[in-house]
């Protein structure tokens, strides 16, 4: 089946500093999805992407969604204390069920 | 706008008594509707998912099944639960159709069973 490499599993990160996380697949997927999850809460959508080549922003968060369709980084500019959390990608290959394929997720910690 | 909600947010449970999560969603009509698990704080596993009244299927054999009486409104249950049922159980929607079919998640609820 579809897998979805998330990488790095962790992070461990001054505040200030900026973090890159990237899923990789070998299929090809129509969207991406990037959502943050905090302790005993569900995953948050942060950025959606529809379109290959397609760069979004929120806030300091930029995605981008791979030439190929194959991969996706999301970027978070000058880190602070309340971006800890665990980001995880998502791919949808299709289908109108919309059923999403998830990265293992990236926790990441930054230290103030 | 539209919400999501699931409940009870926590929850021990003995092995071997039946388990009820519910879950709805406001503020849509004919929406995907979705249970995912997770362990561990880790790894999102579909465990169900619904395109319509009644009309349930499932992603992994389990002791759970799923039950959709009405459009907006998602049931997980257990007759009997396993210790290996713990988790942190997420709700989730999406629209019908559209452009990339964006799945929001509910609050979760944990599982504990003792």
């Amino acid at each position: 089946g579809q897998q979805l490499n998330q990488s790095p599993q962790s992070m461990f990160i001054q505040e200030g500093e900026d973090v890159s996380m990237n899923c990789t697949s070998s299929s090809i997927f129509n969207t991406w999805l990037w959502y943050k999850q905090e302790p005993g809460e569900g995953p948050v959508l942060l950025i959606a992407l529809y379109k290959a080549g397609e760069l979004t922003s929120n806030g300091r968060l930029t995605a981008q969604f791979g030439i190929t369709r194959k991969d996706s980084f999301l970027n978070i500019s000058a880190s602070i204390p309340s971006d800890v959390g665990i980001y995880f990608c998502a791919g949808q290959i299709g289908g109108s069920q919309g059923n999403l394929i998830f990265g293992k997720g990236t926790k990441l910690s930054v230290k103030p | 706008s539209q919400t999501i909600h699931q409940w009870p947010a926590t929850l021990v449970q003995p092995v071997g008594s039946p388990l009820s999560l519910e879950c709805t969603v406001e503020g849509t009509s004919n929406p995907n509707l979705y249970w995912y698990r997770q362990a561990a704080g880790r790894g999102l596993q579909l465990l169900f998912y619904s395109v319509g009244i009644g009309q349930i299927s499932s992603e992994v054999p389990q002791n759970l099944s799923a039950s959709r009486p009405q459009d907006r409104q998602f049931i997980l249950s257990s007759k009997k639960l396993l210790l290996s049922d713990s988790g942190f159980y997420l709700c989730a929607w999406s629209r019908d159709s559209g452009l990339g079919n964006t799945i929001y998640f509910g609050e979760g609820s944990w599982l504990t069973v003792v």
